[in-house]
């Protein structure tokens, strides 16, 4: 079965710092990954996903995720936080198991930005 | 082009009701997913429906069920409800898997109160 961890329940950055959050998974096979974004009482926004190819991913907000087999990780990254980036993040896999392709979530970890 | 819509918002129910909840998901997909995300904690599969059957399902009692209908919207059905069933429900919809890789885009969600 598939898991995911996310060491990091809550993390404190300055804005205009640079920003890891981290995420380490659990999966038989090749790994989707995904990096989603909740902002208080809403639903969950995707920021970016890692398929196959590049290691390196590019998402929305100027996000960027880094996928690395041996370290079975998958660390999202920001090279300058903007308050409006407070929310909590939410790392996720994809399993294809079953004919379906249900996702397994992280517990997640709160970002609070300081002004 | 419509996202995923969730109704209704929020819901307040009494220990022992039934509650159905509903999703259309976005323009084009097919698939629909149920997540349950209780206070502090990250989205849990329920199950997912495809072609109006249910074909992958999680860990949940069979007081959980579900229904997609030929326009591929969803209906989440909850009987018997526990003090424990109060969450975020959140809609997932994607397209088939022939066609993606498991990409999942998110409804708001229907906030349970059980009382």
């Amino acid at each position: 079965a598939q898991s995911v961890t996310q060491p990091d329940i809550h993390i404190t950055v300055s804005e205009g710092a640079s920003l890891e959050l981290r995420c380490n998974y659990s999966y038989g096979a090749t790994p989707y990954l995904f990096w989603y974004v909740q902002s208080p009482g809403q639903g969950l926004q995707l920021l970016l996903k890692y398929f196959s190819g590049d290691t390196l991913v590019q998402g929305i907000k100027g996000f960027e995720a880094e996928f690395k087999r041996s370290q079975s990780s998958f660390n999202l990254r920001k090279p300058s936080v903007h308050w409006s980036d407070a929310a909590e993040y939410f790392c996720a896999v994809g399993a294809l198991t079953g004919g379906g392709n249900k996702l397994t979530f992280g517990t997640g970890t709160q970002l609070k930005v300081e002004l | 082009d419509a996202g995923v819509t969730q109704s209704p918002t929020h819901l307040i129910k009494t220990r022992g009701q039934q509650v159905t909840l509903r999703c259309s998901p976005k323009s084009g997909h097919d698939t629909v997913s149920w997540y349950q995300q209780a206070l502090g904690q990250g989205p849990q599969f329920i199950f997912q429906y495809y072609e109006e059957e249910e074909r992958q399902r999680g860990n949940f009692p069979d007081r959980f069920s579900g229904h997609q209908f030929p326009n591929y919207s969803s209906e989440l059905n909850v009987n018997a409800l526990l003090l424990g069933d109060s969450a975020l429900y959140l809609c997932a919809s994607s397209l088939d898997l022939l066609t993606s890789a498991g990409e999942q885009y998110f409804g708001p969600g229907t906030r349970l109160t059980v009382t």
